[in-house]
């Protein structure tokens, strides 16, 4: 079974940081893409972040580029995204998810990430 | 970037009706590259269609998608009770990927 789990989000401090982490399993992880994506509270979805199988091609969205670092780990079976400079608008769940079929046919639970003084 | 428009915003229907979903993108992109997603509160979302008209794994026949161009339709033949949530659709044939807007399908 296919499973996504983010860890790592909370409540920081506008121009803080965090580090997100998702663990994947019951798949080839390192034969996949993986992507960030992102929810704002009632709001719609937004891309953040890809980074190919074996990392060598990495893509932002303009609104957290200079920010936000992707990066995997194969050997873990892990994804990251580090975010920086964190801003009230950086407030929302944030997702993992692969995108076996082009489009994202798995995604993790989510983790809440609060931007608040 | 790529601005997917869905209308409309949101549906009122009752189960067994058929409904309707629209998504319109600002110019077209690489091979129909276009999904739907279904969103339940506190859920992540679930891919319904990619590829335009293929239906992911365990989805229901009931769910159908078609389009092509800058036009897309989700149809849901009959709808049932927990078929009232949230769809989006997606297209990743273009960077940045880009989501529409959201449709509230609700009773």
């Amino acid at each position: 079974e296919v499973q996504l789990v983010e860890s790592g989000g909370g409540l920081v401090k506008p121009g803080g940081s965090l580090r997100l982490s998702c663990a994947a399993s019951g798949f080839t992880f390192s034969g996949y893409s993986m992507h960030w994506v992102r929810q704002a509270p009632g709001k719609g979805l937004e891309w953040v972040s890809s980074i190919s199988s074996y990392g060598t091609s990495i893509y932002y969205a303009d609104s957290v580029k200079g920010r936000f670092t992707i990066s995997r780990d194969n050997a873990k079976n892990s994804l990251y995204l580090q975010m920086n400079s964190l801003r009230a608008e950086d407030t929302a769940i944030y997702y993992c998810a692969s995108p076996r079929v082009g489009a994202y046919d798995y995604w993790g639970q989510g983790t809440l990430v609060t931007v608040s003084s | 970037e790529i601005v997917l428009t869905q209308s409309p915003d949101t549906l009122s229907l009752s189960p067994g009706e058929r409904a309707t979903l629209s998504c319109r993108a600002s110019q077209t992109f690489s091979s129909n590259y276009l999904a739907w997603y279904q969103q339940k509160p506190g859920q992540a979302p679930r891919l319904l269609v990619y590829g335009a008209s293929s239906r992911a794994a365990g989805i229901p026949d009931r769910f159908s998608g078609s389009g092509s161009g800058t036009d897309f339709t989700l149809t849901i033949s009959r709808l049932e009770p927990e078929d009232f949530a949230v769809y989006y659709c997606q297209q990743y044939g273009n960077s940045p990927r880009t989501f529409g807007q959201g449709t509230k399908l609700e009773i």
